[in-house]
């Protein structure tokens, strides 16, 4: 079974802060995708990662894939409470029996307070 | 466009009855699609995928089944529901593209009484 181990679990911040949430796995994933789900609705995809060492940045936001394909991170800069949701990772696996099938961690809770 | 629709929003259901959400999809041919169950605000975890109709896989053994009668239709029912099935429940389709991201319905909140 592929884990994959999103850290931390919850995190409280001031405005204007910078933030940094880690997704680490032992295994080596296709690519990787990060969530922002707000509470009552559905999971809304913010960026993927396919190559192993990209950046990609989302106006505050950061993301990195590393280079084995094994972890990635998303940092925010001056955090705004317009940030304030559950932030969560998700790992494709490579293979045609993969089917798309995602192993999501168990998601970050960001509370950004004014 | 595609766009994704899944109901009911919110369910409250006593123990032993039987249950039905249904999501389709509009915008797009011959999805991956997926259900999955969210506890607490947490990860998600996959419960059936679905490659075509009336295919069916299911990740983890429960009370739940899932069906698919047409292209665009994932139903998720159970005959009798336990304490235990009370969550959120995503219904997602497949992007084809390589990078294979998810998109997610509103949601059902479950509530098992």
């Amino acid at each position: 079974t592929q884990l994959l181990e999103q850290s931390p679990q919850f995190l409280s911040i001031q405005e204007g802060e910078n933030l940094t949430v880690y997704c680490n796995s032992s295994s080596v994933f296709s690519s990787l995708q990060w969530y922002r789900q707000e509470p009552g609705e559905g999971p809304v995809l913010l960026v993927t990662v396919v190559t192993g060492g990209e950046v990609k940045k989302l106006k505050r936001l950061t993301f990195q894939f590393g280079d084995a394909r094994k972890d990635s991170s998303l940092h925010i800069t001056a955090a705004q409470p317009g940030d304030t949701g559950l932030y969560l990772c998700a790992g494709a696996r490579a293979g045609g029996t993969s089917y798309g099938k995602l192993t999501f961690g168990q998601g970050t809770i960001l509370t950004v307070h004014p | 466009s595609q766009t994704i629709h899944q109901w009911p929003a919110t369910l409250v259901q006593p123990v032993g009855s039987p249950l039905s959400l249904e999501c389709t999809v509009e915008g797009t041919s011959n999805p991956n699609l997926y259900w999955y169950r969210q506890a607490a605000g947490r990860g998600l975890q996959l419960l059936f995928y679905s490659v075509g109709i009336g295919q069916i896989s299911s990740e983890v053994p429960q009370n739940l089944s899932a069906s698919r009668p047409q292209d665009r239709q994932f139903i998720l029912s159970s005959k009798k529901l336990l304490l235990s099935d009370s969550g959120f429940y995503l219904c997602a389709w497949r992007d084809i593209a390589f990078t294979g991201e998810l998109f997610f319905g509103e949601g059902s909140r479950l509530t098992v009484l």
